[in-house]
């Protein structure tokens, strides 16, 4: 069964160091969404990506944030400067756009200290 | 958007039939119900979707009363490793990225021994 697949599976940076997070997505995808889930917490939409560029954003995504897919295939999640707060999983999704069904990665698990 | 209402938790036993019943009443004509599991540290993993009446797939069962405001995830002598957390959500796939999956706190469920 195709999947999307996450890598680094677990990072542990310190405060203010950048940070790519990179996801390939199933092959005949062409709609990307990264979310976030802090410890304990839901799972929160982060951005959506469709024909190169953002389609929809939440306030979470702010200037410090940004994505792109830069060859082609792998689809990566960028924090510039990281922060405490940004210790988070970080789950890459991918669609076809048909319905509502998106498929997930098992995630990266990001740790600022 | 079509807000969802579902029980916080749930809890069974090894063997029984769990049913999880998820309510959309301002659900739209145009929008798929999905189920998603999310176990701990892993990303949701996608396990039914209906449009209306009754989906069946190797995992569960999807009930879709005529109204369509309402829905029900069965799952068939659930085991241990059904213990999860379970995500109704409602949409209609969009366009152009335009829809965005927003998952709410989804339904615990416990199997005990």
């Amino acid at each position: 069964e195709p999947e999307v697949t996450q890598t680094p599976s677990h990072q542990v940076t310190q405060m203010g160091q950048e940070v790519i997070l990179r996801c390939v997505p199933i092959s005949n995808h062409l709609y990307f969404y990264w979310y976030r889930q802090i410890l304990g917490q839901k799972v929160e939409f982060l951005v959506s990506f469709y024909n190169n560029e953002i389609s929809e954003k939440s306030e979470i995504f702010d200037d410090q944030f940004s994505v792109e897919r830069p060859d082609g295939s792998n689809f990566t999640l960028k924090i510039r400067s990281t922060k405490l707060e940004d210790s988070a999983m970080y789950f890459c999704a991918t669609g076809q756009g048909e319905g509502n069904t998106i498929y997930f990665g098992e995630g990266s698990w990001l740790t600022v200290v | 958007l079509a807000k969802t209402t579902q029980p916080i938790s749930m809890d069974s036993y090894e063997g029984q039939e769990v049913n999880i019943t998820c309510s959309h009443n301002n659900i739209a004509t145009n929008d798929y119900i999905t189920w998603y599991q999310q176990f701990p540290s892993q990303g949701p993993r996608f396990i039914i979707q209906g449009y209306k009446t009754k989906v069946t797939n190797e995992v569960a069962s999807l009930f879709i009363p005529a109204d369509r405001k309402s829905s029900t995830l069965s799952l068939p002598r659930v085991s241990l490793s059904d213990t999860a957390v379970y995500y109704c959500l409602v949409g209609d796939g969009g366009q152009g990225g335009s829809y965005i999956p927003t998952f709410g706190r989804g339904t615990s469920l416990i199997v005990h021994p």
